[in-house]
Order: structure tokens, then C-alpha cells, then sequence
């Protein structure tokens, strides 16, 4: 169903950095539209963690960023914490679906 | 601070409708943002968007759900609502209404979400 791929774990010591990749097509990401991305803790609902490719919500820590290019995002987290353990999912927007919202498949962030 | 509550049913039989509403609280439900979503998340098929609606009523869902979904709002109540006909056990997931961040007239995401309710569509 998940038009964006996302890989299905990935981890890190505390303290390194860790990057998640969104990879999409040329009906999405590739055809202009932004790329949000939401940290979801087991039981909580998602929450968002960077809008419009690259910025922060008030409250998020600059430990995280997002980039995008081509028809691909990634978010890093640097300094990797304890706390970051978590599900995170990427989320556009596509042309062939009427512009539907479209998620990506989840990560898993494990802190080793 | 905006605060996004469901309510509805957590049992449904199969064939029959699943209803749910999302309450606002914390400011008016035709301030701020202007389109209010919902979205589910199921074991097997992640977050999928359902739709979203305009505080004037337009509306926007899934193609893949459209045939079976509505969405309406009371903006006298500050509440939104999902209807969703024929379920099956594929329609099973935590349902999650939310609010859809608006970044100077442009669309990016959804910023405040309810918490969630599960809604099991079984006999």
C-alpha cells in the first residue's frame, strides 16, 4: 500500500548518527511536493517532527534534521539518545493518487 | 493547546458502518488550521490517510476508500466525523483524527493528532 520506502530498521550507539531514508517516485516527492516526518512511540500516536523537507516544530531538538533531493528525503539524527527509540515515518504527498497524503513503510530506530 | 479526542464504537460487525467523531478542544475547530484529516494505522499496512475535510465542507479522501468513506463537521460542536460503509476485517486499525498543519497556505503534514482509537470490525 506504501508508495514511499522506508528501511525497516536501522541503529546506533548513543551519541552517533543515524540516517533514514525515504525513497519515492516521480508522482511524489519527485513532482515537488514536501516531506514530513513523525516519531511514533509504542502506543502514542505519530508526531511531527520535521515539515516542509527541513524545518523543526517549536520543541523539536536540532538534533534532528531533514533533507530532501530528487525523488528521496532522509532524516538524521545526530547525538543519538536513549529516548530516540522509536518508529519513525516519512510522509508526502502524490500526484497519481489526487494528491492523496502517502506514508512510508516505518523505520525502526533501535539504541544499542 | 489543541487537543484532538475520538469517540465511537470499538466493535463493528462486518458489512455493517463504522462512525467515529473527533472532538476539538483548546480553540475553535474553524481557527487556525483549515482542513482536519483521518488517518489509520493497522498491523499489516502502516499509516494509511483516509481523507481530510475543509471547515467550509469540501472534502478529499483515499481513491482507494472513496467509494466507501464519508467525512462531515459541526463546526457549531467543534467536532468532525468518519463514516465508513461495508467493513470488513481489513478495515481493523486504530483510527486517529488529526489536525492538518497549514505552512503559509501550503499543505505540510499533520501537527496535533488525536490518540487514537482501536476499532475492531468483527462478528
Amino acid at each position: 500500500q506504501s508508495v514511499l520506502t522506508q528501511p525497516p530498521s536501522v541503529s546506533g550507539a548513543p551519541g552517533q548518527r543515524v540516517t533514514i531514508s525515504c525513497t519515492g517516485s516521480s508522482s511524489n516527492i519527485g513532482d515537488g511536493y514536501n516531506v514530513q516526518w513523525y516519531q511514533q512511540l509504542p502506543g502514542i500516536a505519530p508526531k511531527l517532527l520535521i515539515y516542509g523537507n527541513s524545518n523543526r516544530p517549536s520543541g523539536v531538538p536540532d538534533r534532528f534534521s531533514g533533507s530532501k533531493s530528487g525523488t528521496s528525503a532522509s532524516l538524521a539524527i545526530t547525538g543519538l539518545q536513549a529516548e530516540d527509540e522509536a518508529d519513525y515515518y516519512c510522509q508526502s504527498y502524490d500526484s497519481s493518487l489526487s494528491a492523496s497524503a502517502v506514508f512510508g513503510t516505518g523505520t525502526k530506530v533501535t539504541v544499542l | 493547546q489543541v487537543q484532538l479526542q475520538e469517540s465511537g464504537p470499538g466493535l463493528v460487525k462486518p458489512s455493517q458502518t463504522l462512525s467515529l467523531t473527533c472532538t476539538v478542544s483548546g480553540g475553535s475547530i474553524s481557527s487556525g488550521s483549515s482542513y482536519w484529516s483521518w488517518i489509520r494505522q493497522s498491523a499489516g499496512k502502516g499509516l494509511e490517510w483516509i481523507g481530510r475535510i475543509h471547515i467550509g465542507g469540501s472534502t478529499q479522501y483515499n481513491p482507494s476508500l472513496k467509494r466507501r468513506v464519508n467525512i462531515s463537521i459541526d463546526t457549531s460542536r467543534n467536532q468532525f466525523s468518519l463514516q465508513l460503509t461495508s467493513v470488513t476485517a481489513a478495515d481493523t486499525a486504530v483510527y486517529y483524527c488529526a489536525r492538518v498543519y497549514m505552512v503559509q497556505g501550503v499543505i505540510s503534514g499533520f501537527d496535533y493528532w488525536g490518540q487514537g482509537t482501536l476499532v475492531t470490525v468483527s462478528s
